[in-house]
């Protein structure tokens, strides 16, 4: 799986849009952009993946640079709870081998402040 | 519907015992993933369980075993504990057979090796 490097933390003020950025480089044109976080003592929580178009959901939306060389993650209206540490993840889709693995990076903590 | 369930959420034990751990996947996911977090090494898959066979595992020493049973529930063993493994044991179950990257996680089970 294609490494992935994020910024270590970033601040966002309350009902402000929060754009997460990552960074792919060595992705391959085979493998998706995946976004989960993680809120304090709390498993990972799936947000949205994508594959090279831009992608959106009830949650986040997902923009992807052409070359699908980066990513950025968008939390349209942060609120307190969106407080969390953001992992984005590259893999392969059905048909690879990566069955149940994910591999996370040391990923984003994004604070938001009221 | 219920999420995935692990039990327990806390347990203290110390070094050279053994332990299990249990996970509930969502109702109808076939798919159990394990995973091991630390403050040192993040996130780490251990190994992902369809339809009672193991088809993927991580890079962990033979101590930690796990299985499935017909109903789609998972354990998983540590034996032998060290200090080191203290840490926060999460099960994620998925929809399909299908390796879709998505993955839905539980609470986790905080163990603490004394």
């Amino acid at each position: 799986d294609a490494k992935t490097t994020q910024p270590p933390s970033m601040d966002c003020a309350e009902g402000r849009a929060a754009n997460l950025p990552c960074n792919h480089s060595t992705i391959s044109g085979n493998e998706y952009v995946y976004w989960y976080r993680q809120i304090h003592s709390q498993g990972p929580q799936y947000i949205i993946h994508g594959l090279k178009n831009n992608e959106t959901n009830e949650m986040a939306s997902l923009i992807i640079t052409e070359d699908r060389k980066s990513s950025t993650l968008i939390l349209p209206h942060a609120t307190l709870r969106d407080t969390a540490v953001y992992y984005c993840i590259v893999r392969m889709n059905a048909g690879g081998t990566s069955y149940g693995k994910l591999t996370f990076g040391q990923g984003t903590i994004l604070t938001v402040h009221p | 519907k219920a999420g995935v369930t692990q039990t327990p959420r806390y347990l203290i034990k110390t070094r050279g015992q053994q332990v299990t751990l249990s996970c509930s996947p969502i109702s109808g996911h076939r798919s159990v993933s394990w995973y091991q977090q630390t403050p040192g090494q993040g996130l780490q898959f251990l190994f992902e369980y369809f339809s009672e066979t193991q088809r993927n595992k991580g890079n962990f020493p033979g101590r930690f075993s796990g299985r499935q049973f017909s109903n789609s529930r998972s354990e998983m063993n540590v034996s032998t504990l060290e200090l080191g493994d203290s840490a926060l044991y999460l099960c994620a179950s998925s929809r399909t057979g299908v390796d879709t990257g998505e993955l839905f996680f539980g609470e986790g089970s905080r163990l603490t090796v004394l």
